[in-house]
């Protein structure tokens, strides 16, 4: 079965501590995976795609890399303006390609 | 703005009523997907459509929910005789897809938070 893990569930950083967030998945032929970020009471904002092992991706303060069993979200000396919840994502590459598989997210608190 | 809009943003209704919600995609994205996001969980596929036709359905979605795209551009979901579980967030996100496009990403509206007393 289909499965996306992400740790920690939870994460508190002082302003300018960079650290990084995992997402483990399990998927039948991995067609992309992608990183959103939601704010409350929002919807997801769309961040990364990442296709094939080794591929990075970068935007501002945050890189995402890909492994064949999970990728992480590197955050470099955060503000506390990068505070959300950030959402790991699959899709496999059969029958159900549309469909994207999520995790339960990371909340990252960043403090001042 | 030219992002994925959906209306209302909050319905709060009693048990066993109807309600219907609105998505209004991008308006170049021929793809449309309802996911249903409950407190600390990430958001779960309910169905998706390209163009007009419903292509997939989750397992999540009962009989009492249905949802249509009848000209290909907004959609509604509507349940029928809600239940205390039925309260969460409805999100609607919209993508080109087809051939030379399967890996485009979804781009999620901010929700219907429906909440049933």
């Amino acid at each position: 079965e289909d499965q996306v893990t992400q740790s920690p569930e939870a994460l508190r950083l002082q302003e300018g501590e960079s650290s990084s967030l995992n997402c483990s998945y399990t998927v039948s032929g991995l067609r992309g995976l992608f990183w959103y970020r939601q704010d409350p009471g929002k919807g997801p904002e769309f961040l990364f795609t990442l296709y094939s092992a080794g591929e990075e991706k970068e935007k501002e303060r945050l890189k995402a890399t890909l492994t064949k069993k999970e990728s992480f979200l590197h955050i470099t000396a955060p503000k506390p303006e990068d505070s959300a919840t950030y959402l790991c994502a699959v899709q496999r590459g059969y029958s159900s390609a549309s469909k994207i598989i999520f995790g339960s997210g990371t909340r990252l608190s960043i403090r001042p | 703005d030219t992002g994925v809009s959906q209306d209302p943003r909050h319905k709060i209704t009693k048990r066993g009523q109807n309600v219907t919600f609105r998505c209004d995609p991008i308006s170049e994205h021929n793809r449309l997907y309802w996911y249903r996001q409950t407190l600390g969980q990430g958001p779960e596929f309910l169905t998706y459509f390209q163009n007009e036709a419903q292509l997939e359905k989750s397992r999540l979605l009962s009989d009492r929910f249905s949802a249509e795209r009848p000209k290909g551009s907004f959609s509604t979901l509507e349940i029928q005789r809600t239940e205390q579980g039925d309260s969460a967030m409805y999100l609607c996100a919209s993508s080109l897809g087809g051939p030379g496009t399967v890996n485009q990403p979804q781009h999620f509206g901010d929700g219907t938070r429906l909440s049933i007393l």
